[in-house]
């Protein structure tokens, strides 16, 4: 199946400062990619999505300014979390759909602990 | 609306006895249904997937499932468990309103093997 990865695997950040998270697909174009975020024993909650080269659908109840989503090409897409807070603390997990499936590959998501 | 119900949180089996694990789902549209698996540190990872085609859909690893529009269940089963399936399992639908692209998670079962 296609390979999805994320960068970094695990990031650590002071409140009030903002950390970039990274998601590549590396052997297939992406053409919608979505982020989710998965609190400790939840299931995965979909934040957002993006098509390459539009602006982000954002789900009800997450903060489009404060989750700054770039779809800029078709291998990449990056989650900026501006002004972290403790609340922030999540595993955030992308993944890509192709152009001819239904299906998505998700990333090995990346854990951010703001302190 | 859709949802998924995993009766669930957690399963425990014996290495070599059957797993099942149970997924209820309610959508208004007919749905593509789906099992994932989630390793810790990894991404998640298709199990299965059923898109109106037979109802007993085959998957990986030796895991199957049923598609039961009576009894709007998607259980997963596997004959014979072994220690590399102990994972959080999740069950997931995506209504055809949604062009297959919203994946919409339950909230996961935690399988534990035990030699």
């Amino acid at each position: 199946g296609a390979v999805v990865s994320q960068h970094p695997s695990r990031v650590i950040c002071k409140s009030g400062t903002s950390v970039k998270i990274e998601c590549r697909s590396l052997d297939f174009q992406a053409t919608t990619m979505f982020w989710y975020r998965q609190f400790p024993k939840q299931s995965l909650m979909l934040m957002a999505t993006s098509n390459e080269g539009s602006k982000a659908t954002y789900e009800q109840g997450v903060e489009k300014d404060k989750f700054l989503i770039n779809h800029a090409s078709l291998t990449l897409s990056t989650l900026t979390v501006t002004s972290a807070h403790p609340e922030d603390s999540s595993f955030y997990i992308c993944s890509y759909k192709g152009r001819a499936t239904n299906e998505q590959f998700f990333g090995p998501g990346t854990r951010l602990t703001v302190l | 609306a859709q949802s998924v119900t995993q009766l669930d949180s957690h399963v425990s089996v014996s290495e070599g006895t059957p797993v099942l694990l149970r997924c209820n789902y309610s959508s208004s549209y007919s749905p593509s249904l789906f099992w994932y698996v989630q390793h810790p540190n990894k991404g998640l990872q298709l199990l299965l997937k059923y898109t109106s085609a037979a109802t007993l859909v085959k998957g990986i690893n030796g895991f199957e499932a049923e598609f039961k529009k009576s009894e709007t269940s998607f259980h997963l089963t596997k004959p014979s468990a072994h220690m590399s399936d102990a994972a959080e399992y999740f069950c997931v639908v995506s209504p055809m309103n949604t062009g297959f692209q919203k994946l919409v998670f339950g909230t996961g079962t935690r399988l534990l093997v035990s030699p």
